[in-house]
């Protein structure tokens, strides 16, 4: 059974990064889907913030993309996100998901998400 | 950039009554829509993808359409589990999602 696992921090301070990591059971980090992370201010909607397919190609939200680093672990079965310079506006719960496919243009399996709060 | 609009932000509907949400695009994006279910506190549900197929186990009562710029999803009768908000999301070049639409009970 397919699931995503989120770990990391859950206060951060202002300035500092945030550092998430997301095991992946039930499927190989290798297969065929692409592997993102998506977050969610309290109270507010979705946005995504990058994605990466186990080759190593990436892709970054624009607005975000000058302090975001997606990776992958194929030795853990896992990806990581790294966003820097981080304030209140980066206070959300983060989620990661999979998109299924070469081509993958939507999430179907998502993890329970992790709520980070950056303050002081 | 794409930008999707859902309408409305609430939806207030009786149990077993028909609903029907509106999502539109700024620009074309073929059929690469989806629709996410999202209750409070829990995790995001795909409900539908490539604007019409029903994800896996998700109830016949759920049906989406359109391509281009317009697209619906419909809930034919609902259900009180199906109180929830709604996010529509595209892909092109991105994903990006938008901003939602309360169903709340009328």
């Amino acid at each position: 059974q397919m699931q995503l696992q989120e770990s990391g921090p859950g206060l951060v301070k202002p300035s500092g990064t945030l550092s998430l990591n997301c095991a992946v059971s039930g499927d190989s980090i290798s297969s065929r889907n692409w592997w993102s992370w998506v977050r969610q201010p309290p109270g507010k909607g979705l946005e995504w913030i990058a994605e990466i397919y186990h080759t190593g190609s990436t892709n970054y939200n624009p607005s975000l993309r000058s302090r975001v680093t997606i990776s992958v672990d194929k030795s853990k079965n896992q990806f990581s996100l790294k966003l820097t310079s981080v304030s209140a506006a980066d206070t959300a719960v983060y989620y990661c998901a999979r998109m299924p496919g070469a081509a993958a243009v939507h999430f179907d399996y998502w993890g329970q998400g992790t709520l980070v709060t950056v303050s002081s | 950039e794409i930008v999707m609009t859902q309408s409305p932000a609430t939806l207030s509907v009786s149990p077993g009554e028909r609903a029907t949400l509106s999502c539109r695009a700024s620009q074309s994006v073929s059929s690469n829509l989806a629709w996410y279910q999202q209750k409070p506190g829990q995790t995001p549900r795909l409900l539908i993808y490539g604007a019409s197929t029903r994800a896996t186990g998700i109830p016949a009562r759920f049906s989406g359409g359109g391509s281009g710029t317009e697209f619906t999803l419909t809930i034919s009768s609902l259900q009180s589990e199906d109180f929830a908000v709604y996010y529509c999301q595209h892909y092109n070049n991105w994903p990006a999602f938008g901003q939602g639409t309360k169903v709340e009970i009328k």
